[in-house]
């Protein structure tokens, strides 16, 4: 299978500020990445697709302008959770496929936000 | 559209016991099916996936699923628990491939190990 890293994987942050959390495919080309949100105890939640060259597309619900998403090259997609509150706090995670790979997807290991 | 269900939230085993975790899916296509385990705080692990091969399905650690199209169901099962599979496990189905398409989860279900 493919690798996928996430940094940070841990962050903590003062409400108000922004983070940007990475997702960067190690060892393939991936044409689409994924970002989760998943609740303590939950299901992941599917936030966005990122497609590497366009605009990311939400899924309902989703407020993109709180939550950016930059799909600048076929290794890295970027979240930027724009002024961060406590409500925001959460385990992100992303995915990466396509590419050489049309049946699976990699999941990152996850970044645990905390908002204080 | 697709959809899958999580029959139980929790199951508990013995250890050295087989284990089943139900999974029901709908799918609008054929669908490609997976199973995901995540333990405690990290990231998900893929078990097996399905994808309109072998309708019996071998993956990691024991695991084993089989794909029954009339029944709708692709039910995770492993013949002989281990403490180490006490962890949460997803049912995911992706109507095209899965690769560079969404995924849809299932709500999860918690298996616990007890000696």
């Amino acid at each position: 299978g493919a690798v996928v890293s996430q940094h940070p994987s841990r962050v903590i942050c003062k409400s108000g500020t922004s983070v940007k959390i990475e997702c960067r495919s190690l060892d393939f080309q991936a044409t689409t990445m994924f970002w989760y949100r998943q609740f303590p105890k939950k299901s992941l939640m599917l936030m966005a697709t990122s497609n590497e060259g366009s605009k990311a597309t939400y899924e309902q619900g989703v407020e993109k302008d709180k939550f950016l998403i930059n799909h600048a090259s076929l290794t890295l997609s970027t979240l930027t959770v724009t002024s961060a509150h406590p409500e925001d706090s959460s385990f992100y995670i992303c995915s990466a496929g396509g590419g050489e790979w049309t049946n699976e997807q990699f999941f990152g290991p996850g970044t645990r936000l905390t908002v204080l | 559209a697709q959809s899958v269900t999580q029959l139980d939230s929790h199951v508990s085993v013995s250890e050295g016991t087989p284990v089943l975790l139900r999974c029901n899916y709908s799918s609008s296509y054929s669908p490609s099916l997976f199973w995901y385990v995540q333990h405690p705080n990290k990231g998900l692990q893929l078990l097996l996936k399905y994808t309109s091969a072998a309708t019996l399905v071998k993956g990691i650690n024991g695991f084993e699923a089989e794909f029954k199209k009339s029944e709708t169901s692709f039910h995770l099962t492993k013949p002989s628990a281990h403490m180490s599979d006490a962890a949460e496990y997803f049912c995911v189905v992706s109507d095209q491939g899965g690769g560079g398409n969404k995924l849809t989860f299932g709500t999860g279900t918690q298996l616990k190990v007890e000696l």
